[in-house]
């Protein structure tokens, strides 16, 4: 089954830029998608399409894909900020839904 | 203002059956297919299952293939899960997740989420 790998913790001062990694065999052939979770609410979806914002989603909000690696940018880091973070594929070979680890964003 | 509100989650043996809803509103929900999501206790997020929007084609996770049926009825804008066999493993919260088109396709993704209900199986 398709896997989705992602760091358990990314930490970032205020005001810098954070990254967050999505690895999986030759992703970039794939659209990922992510979400973000906060303590005791349900996710949000932040990035479709690979890098496609929802409405009422920050532009300081991007995303990346390609070759084996999706990436989550979040510019401008601010307090708010602070959750896991999920990354998510649809797997057309075995007809599954595939999300990542998940990844908790901590703004030092 | 889309909706997903899902209950029937409760404490059940091992063994045990349970039958979760989710009520949907705010959109036309045969328009959509519509999955379940789980999280355990202190847990990432796991796909379970999901439905296209009118032509009931489902798909399931590996862990639930064969225990579990997704089900939906378009007249009560319902979806359901059927969830025999539980296992203390199957502890978690579930969440309703509403798609993005009435059948699933390789850029699936889950656009709106309800706030969950929580199944425990503990004896």
């Amino acid at each position: 089954s398709y896997v989705l790998t992602q760091p358990p913790s990314v930490s970032v001062a205020p005001g810098k830029t954070a990254r967050i990694p999505c690895g999986g065999n030759n992703v970039g052939s794939k659209t990922v998608h992510w979400y973000q979770q906060k303590p005791g609410q349900a996710p949000l979806l932040v990035i479709h399409y690979d890098s496609d914002r929802p409405a009422g989603i920050p532009e300081r909000f991007s995303g990346s894909n390609s070759g084996n690696t999706a990436t989550l940018t979040i510019g401008r880091v601010e307090a708010g900020d602070e959750a896991d973070y999920y990354c998510q594929v649809w797997d057309s070979s075995s007809d599954r839904g595939v999300f990542g680890g998940g990844t908790k964003l901590t703004v030092l | 203002e889309v909706q997903l509100l899902e209950s029937g989650g409760d404490l059940v043996q091992p063994g045990g059956s349970l039958r979760l809803s989710c009520a949907a509103s705010g959109f036309t929900f045969s328009n959509y297919a519509m999955s379940w999501v789980r999280q355990a206790p202190g847990k990432g997020l796991e796909w379970v299952s999901v439905i296209s929007g009118s032509h009931g084609s489902a798909y399931y996770a590996d862990s639930v293939r064969g225990r579990f049926t997704i089900s939906r009825d378009n007249s009560k804008n319902t979806l359901y899960l059927q969830m025999n066999s539980l296992r203390a493993e199957d502890t978690a919260l579930y969440y309703c997740a509403k798609t993005q088109i009435a059948v699933v396709v390789p850029s699936t993704y889950f656009d709106c989420w309800g706030q969950g209900t929580l199944v425990t199986v503990s004896s």
